[in-house]
């Protein structure tokens, strides 16, 4: 079953505009992971907030976490057309197991 | 160091027909996953090892899907009988506890038809 829900399903932006992507959740976790695939390097790990932060940053990425409305953010800075590609969030309740949610598919025009 | 490999990368067979896929994980990760993802959705956890054990089976259509990881390294998937709706990309997955990222092979794409 698909614990996470993607908002928008898709976003297309111009090169150098931020990217925002939002996922909600329906059950308590241990952490929430965001994760990128593309055609070429498929699913590839990005960034993992815990349950017990709020916010986290990793170069260009900015995630954000509020458990009490079951709810994460992504942001990308300054899009690059090498951002092309589908974001999925994922959550983590027990035993390392990814529930992860439909994905949203970004177009960065350059 | 070498990523998580994964054989065929293409895969077309007839309905009713087996298949099986390869999993070799990344050196030294304990955790193995297998998950089935079907175009415009996310990844599906169908099975998770630790070592040689099954963690997590609750989501694999025992019917017609198997998986065994022996000798706690490489893994094979196997679907017999297929269906149309077992079209999809299957991915293969490790990680290596306490770190919890999982480190995803190419998948194989498999059209059933």
């Amino acid at each position: 079953s698909q614990q996470g829900e993607e908002d928008p399903q898709a976003l297309s932006i111009q090169e150098g505009e931020n990217a925002t992507m939002n996922c909600s959740y329906k059950t308590s976790i241990n952490n929430l992971q965001w994760y990128r695939q593309n055609s070429g390097r498929g699913l590839v790990h990005l960034i993992l907030i815990r349950s017990n932060e709020r916010e986290k940053h990793s170069g260009r990425l900015r995630v954000t976490l509020d458990t009490s409305k079951k709810s994460s953010s992504l942001l990308i800075t300054a899009s690059r057309a090498a951002d092309t590609a589908s974001y999925f969030c994922a959550t983590v309740a027990s035993y390392g197991k990814l529930t992860f949610g439909q994905g949203t598919i970004l177009t960065v025009h350059p | 160091e070498a990523g998580v490999a994964q054989s065929p990368r293409y895969k077309i067979i007839e309905k009713r027909q087996s298949v099986a896929f390869w999993c070799n994980p990344i050196s030294g990760h304990a955790t193995l996953y297998w998950y089935q993802q079907i175009l415009g959705q996310g990844p599906k956890l169908l099975i998770q090892f630790q070592n040689n054990g099954v963690v997590d089976d609750s989501q694999l259509p025992k019917d017609r899907f198997s998986a065994e990881r022996l000798k706690g390294v490489d893994s094979t998937l196997k679907i017999q009988p297929a269906k149309l709706e077992d079209s999809a990309v299957y991915l293969c997955a490790s990680s290596h506890p306490p770190v919890e990222t999982q480190y995803f092979g190419p998948g194989t794409r498999l059209l059933v038809l």
